[in-house]
This record gives C-alpha cells, structure tokens and sequence, in this order.
C-alpha cells in the first residue's frame, strides 16, 4: 500500500498568515493527489484534484502543487472559516489511502 | 444541488451485521464511481471501497480491514449506493460517508455521513 505522510500534523496560524501543508507518497503517484478540508463535526470538502486543479466553487487562495511523491498545500491569507482539518489522499492505485491529517489552529 | 444522504446507521453488537444506503440526487448517478470512507471517533478518514460504473462492470475494490466483510454495489435505478457489512468488528465504529468520484477519479463529493456504533 501507498503510506501518505503530511506535515506537520498540527499548526498554529495567525488571519492573513500564508500556510503551508506537506504530503509525501511512498512512491510515485504521478499527479493523482487531492486535498480535502474537514471541519468538526462536518462532512470533508474537496478542495484539489489532479494535485493542483481546483475543484468547482473553491476560492484560488487554496493553491496544490507537486507530482511524484512530494506535494503541498498552500493556504494564501488564512481567514477565519480556513481553520479546519487538511488531509491528502493519493488515488493513483489501489487501495486509496489518505494521510493523517493536518489540523490548523488559530494562534 | 448534488445531494448524497446516508442512512441506515445504528448501534450494533459485535459480530451483528448492517446496511448503509445513501441516495443520490442532483447528477447523473449511473456515470460516476462512488466510494465509501469512514472517520473512527478522533481518528483520520480511511477509504473503505469504490465500485465503478456500468462501464466498468460495476467493478469493486476495497480496503484489506474490510474486504471479505463488507459489500459495496449500487443500483443505478434508484440512485442508490449501498454498504453491506457483516461480522461487525468494535473497530467498525465510525461515521460513514458515501462520496462522489469525479471525472478525474478523485473525490468531488461527499455526504454528511452516518454513525456505525459496535458495541456489546
């Protein structure tokens, strides 16, 4: 099975801050990587597909970039609804696996 | 509006078997793969299974936790996805989300989720 790692598994961010999140595949998964956000108690939301394509609706301070086995998640001027739980998911073979999330915190 | 609505969820006792639904409207349901993830109580999302479209044969894949457990199959007349699970472990224990595949075969979509409890 494909391990995905993020980091780091938590952070703390001021409004306005820029974050970055990190997600590394066990081996080579091209560009098939999405990120979703969770907030508690919510069902996640698609942000990412494709590594850096933006699913519909989704504002562009939400930017993905990578291919291969290293990726990341740019959140640009966090504001107070962007605080949640952020989780990668590769489905370039199966099975799908997730990482382990990354919780953003206010600072 | 895409709507995926789950039910079926309950408390159940080891060993005790259950069937999720979740009913799709809002799109083409017969033209999209759709998965089943689940979140245990504090924990991350863990992928439980996909089953394609008619295209594919309706062909099902799923996690090693679950396989020879759990069935996933759909009904393209009705809208509807299905999760059949049978001899529930306590580590079953989660909110179960049916989701949509989009075109690119990554998730597009997801339901709010219904809770699975196993417990004795």
């Amino acid at each position: 099975d494909i391990q995905m790692t993020q980091s780091p598994s938590s952070l703390s961010a001021s409004v306005g801050d820029r974050v970055t999140i990190t997600c590394r595949a066990s081996q080579d998964i091209t560009n098939y990587l999405a990120w979703f956000q969770q907030k508690p108690g919510k069902a996640p939301k698609s942000l990412i597909y494709a590594a850096s394509s933006l699913q519909s609706g989704v504002p562009s301070k939400f930017r993905g970039s990578g291919s291969g086995t290293d990726f990341i998640l740019t959140i640009s001027s966090l504001q107070p609804e962007d605080f949640a739980t952020y989780y990668c998911q590769q489905y370039y073979t199966y099975p799908v696996t997730f990482g382990g999330g990354t919780k953003v915190e206010i600072k | 509006e895409v709507q995926l609505v789950e039910s079926g969820g309950g408390l159940v006792q080891p060993g005790g078997s259950l069937r999720l639904s979740c009913a799709a409207s809002g799109f083409t349901f017969s033209d999209h793969y759709m998965d089943w993830v689940r979140q245990a109580p504090g924990k991350g999302l863990e992928w439980v299974g996909r089953t394609g479209d008619k295209a594919n044969a309706y062909t099902t894949e799923y996690a090693a936790s679950v396989k020879g457990r759990f069935t996933i199959w759909r009904d393209d007349s009705k809208n509807s996805l299905y999760l059949q699970m049978n001899s529930l472990k306590i580590e079953d224990t989660a909110v179960y989300h049916c989701a949509r595949v989009g075109s690119g075969y990554g998730v597009d979509f997801w339901g709010q989720g219904t809770v699975v409890t196993v417990s004795s």
